[in-house]
């Protein structure tokens, strides 16, 4: 199993400014994803963080708005940028940790709440 | 068409009832599918793997049909704990997920 930490757990921003996420594993993992999850709404893929190189985005995501750092196999970052109002979402980081395709399981980290003023 | 679909509810059940949700999905080369249960206000959890015909974990029985993709959850002997949004997800080919909107269960006592 992973257990996942992220900081902050919630926050409350002025549109315009920007906000980093930290996403910490207990171990090392293949795969770091990033999500949004809106008010009422399911989980929505925002990108997968590659270590070592930049992330794969989906589409409706773009790297100017939500840069993503992975410099190890254990840590994350996501950055919300230039913030406004419909940025206000719950982010959460997950890790896919497992012995291969038929047994990895995808966890997820507690979320980080944000609101944008 | 969204990729997954499931019904929102709520499904509202005395306790000791058994429920059924069902989701749908649209890519048919998906090969693997999960449920996930995510509690008010916090994290999704791993319920269950369906890998293949289905699997069975106590109260719990998830069933995968690949003729009609779709995949159901049946949860038998419902508790008031068993209270939560269940969501159906299934892996994107990319290692990564997409899921359902989510099924709101209420058990009654």
């Amino acid at each position: 199993s992973a257990v996942i930490s992220q900081k902050p757990s919630r926050d409350i921003c002025q549109r315009g400014t920007s906000l980093t996420i930290q996403c910490q594993v207990d171990s090392q993992v293949t795969m770091m994803f990033w999500y949004r999850q809106q008010p009422g709404q399911s989980l929505t893929l925002i990108a997968t963080a590659n270590q070592g190189s930049e992330a794969t985005y989906e589409s409706g995501f773009v790297i100017d708005k939500f840069p993503i750092s992975r410099p190890n196999l254990t840590f994350s970052t996501l950055t919300v940028s230039n913030m406004s109002p419909e940025d206000s979402s719950i982010y959460l980081c997950s890790a896919l940790a497992g012995a291969g395709p038929s047994t990895d399981t995808q966890y997820f980290g507690p979320g980080t709440r944000l609101t944008v003023l | 068409r969204k990729e997954v679909e499931q019904d929102p509810g709520p499904f509202n059940v005395p306790e000791g009832a058994t429920v059924a949700f069902n989701c749908t999905y649209s890519n048919s080369a998906s090969q693997s599918f999960f449920w996930y249960r995510q509690d008010c206000r916090k994290e999704p959890k791993l319920l269950m793997s369906v890998y293949s015909s289905g699997n069975e974990d106590g109260r719990f029985t998830a069933q995968l049909n690949r003729a009609s993709q779709y995949i159901s959850l049946l949860i038998r002997d419902s508790k008031l704990s068993d209270s939560a949004t269940y969501l159906c997800s299934m892996d994107t080919g990319r290692r990564a997920l997409t899921f359902g909107s989510g099924t709101r269960l209420q058990v009654q006592p």
